[in-house]
């Protein structure tokens, strides 16, 4: 099936500093993109959204960029708290053909250390 | 906030049985999806419906078909469970174009 990719799949800060995630995707035709966050054990909850008319939106210490040119999506997490650890995916939404679905990437597993 | 409630967090059944799986939101929203995930492979579609009565296959189908008979209520049906079954499962809703609610999960184990 299609995915939408990660670089990495794992990713361990420090207690403090900042964090970047970074996910790739393949069509140039996607207009929404989304982060969510998942815990061990439980569903995966929404961080930040942006639509592809928008290059920058932050949020409580989350800031999603968007580079159309290279079809790259990051998500930075500022002063990263242990409570921050966790799995985090992107998601895209197809503008063409759409059916509704999200096409979901692997997942980058969030590590923080004390 | 719209919610979506999944009826177990756990469960455990033996091989060969039919097994349900209940999901239900609580904001009217057209669709819903079905996922299963496994380590290493992400989140799978099983399958979605955008509407009452009406279903689609998602990407991994086999060995499963869905219910779709009220607006709030999706639920996924194992005709006769198998082991490699053994997974989580993560309900979804969606209204429009905006990002999916999920559910906290059944965690499905098939002995």
């Amino acid at each position: 099936g299609e995915s939408v990719g990660l670089h990495l799949p794992t990713l361990s800060v420090q207690e403090g500093d900042n964090s970047i995630i970074n996910c790739a995707y393949s069509n140039s035709a996607s207009d929404y993109f989304i982060w969510y966050k998942q815990e061990s054990g439980k569903g995966p909850q929404f961080i930040i959204d942006i639509r592809s008319n928008m290059d920058k939106r932050q949020g409580q210490r989350v800031t999603v960029l968007l580079n159309k040119t290279v079809k790259h999506l990051s998500l930075q997490i500022a002063a990263t708290q242990p409570g921050d650890s966790a799995v985090y995916f992107c998601a895209e939404n197809r503008a063409s053909g759409n059916t509704g679905k999200l096409i979901f990437g692997q997942g980058t597993t969030l590590q923080v250390k004390p | 906030d719209v919610k979506v409630t999944q009826s177990s967090r756990y469960l455990v059944k033996r091989t060969g049985e039919k097994v349900f799986l209940e999901c239900v939101q609580d904001m009217d929203h057209e669709n819903m999806f079905w996922y299963r995930q496994d380590p290493g492979l992400g989140l799978r579609l099983i399958y979605f419906s955008y509407d009452v009565k009406m279903k689609e296959k998602g990407d991994i189908p086999e060995g499963y078909s869905v219910s779709r008979e009220k607006k709030e209520r999706f639920s996924l049906i194992l005709e006769s469970a198998s082991t490699n079954q053994t997974s989580m499962y993560l309900c979804a809703s969606r209204l429009g174009n905006l990002g999916y609610t999920f559910g906290s999960g059944t965690r499905l184990t098939v002995v």
